[in-house]
């Protein structure tokens, strides 16, 4: 059973950059795709992008096109996901998730627990 | 751009009642389209994929179909533990896109 854990709860100034990771275990790491998905407060939720660690490809929304970078680690079996020039709608709570296969497409089956960032002067 | 039109954003309904849940689609998707459910403080939890597939482990009473590019989500029989929040997903394209959601509330 794969298990996704997020890095903890973080506090930004507007105008800073913010860091998550999402530590992998118990599956294949490099294979299968892996997607940030995040969720202001009180709304839906938004895709941002992914990246498939074994070959390296990343696929970003329009919307964050330039603000953000997917990266992956395979020694660690971690991703991250980076958000630059934050703003204060950027105020979410942020997921990874794996796909259900390592075959594209594929649907999200596995998460992890959430990372609340807040931005605030 | 894909877009997702979820409908309807809300409803009431009773414990027993059969609820329907519908995603129209701006472009074909073949298939490749999901429902999630998400509880509050919680982060969601595939029901099903391409548009009709049980995911292991939920309940039978929860189906998916579909009709060119109008998705449905049935849940026959609705529980205590079905109030929530559902969402659709196309993950067709490379960009994927969620539905707005649609809260399922007690009447």
């Amino acid at each position: 059973q794969v298990q996704l854990v997020q890095s903890g709860a973080e506090v930004k100034k507007p105008g800073s950059s913010v860091k998550v990771s999402c530590r992998t275990s118990g599956g294949t790491f490099g294979s299968y795709s892996f997607s940030w998905v995040r969720q202001a407060p009180g709304q839906g939720l938004e895709w941002m992008g992914r990246i498939i660690p074994l070959v390296g490809t990343r696929k970003y929304a329009q919307k964050f096109q330039g603000r953000v970078t997917i990266t992956a680690d395979k020694s660690t079996s971690t991703v991250y996901m980076e958000l630059i020039s934050l703003r204060s709608e950027d105020k979410a709570v942020y997921y990874c998730a794996r796909d259900r296969a390592p075959t594209v497409p594929a649907s999200l089956r596995d998460w992890g627990q959430g990372t609340l960032v807040t931005v605030s002067s | 751009d894909m877009q997702m039109t979820q409908s309807p954003s809300s409803l009431s309904a009773s414990i027993g009642d059969r609820v329907t849940i519908t995603c129209r689609a701006s472009q074909p998707i073949n298939r490749w389209l999901a429902w999630y459910q998400q509880k509050p403080g919680k982060a969601p939890k595939l029901l099903i994929y391409e548009a009709s597939r049980l995911e292991s482990g939920v309940p039978s009473r929860f189906s998916g179909s579909d009709s060119g590019t109008e998705f449905s989500l049935t849940i026959s029989g609705l529980q205590p533990e079905d109030f929530a929040t559902y969402y659709c997903q196309q993950y067709n394209t490379e960009i994927q896109t969620f539905g707005q959601g649609t809260k399922v509330e007690i009447k």
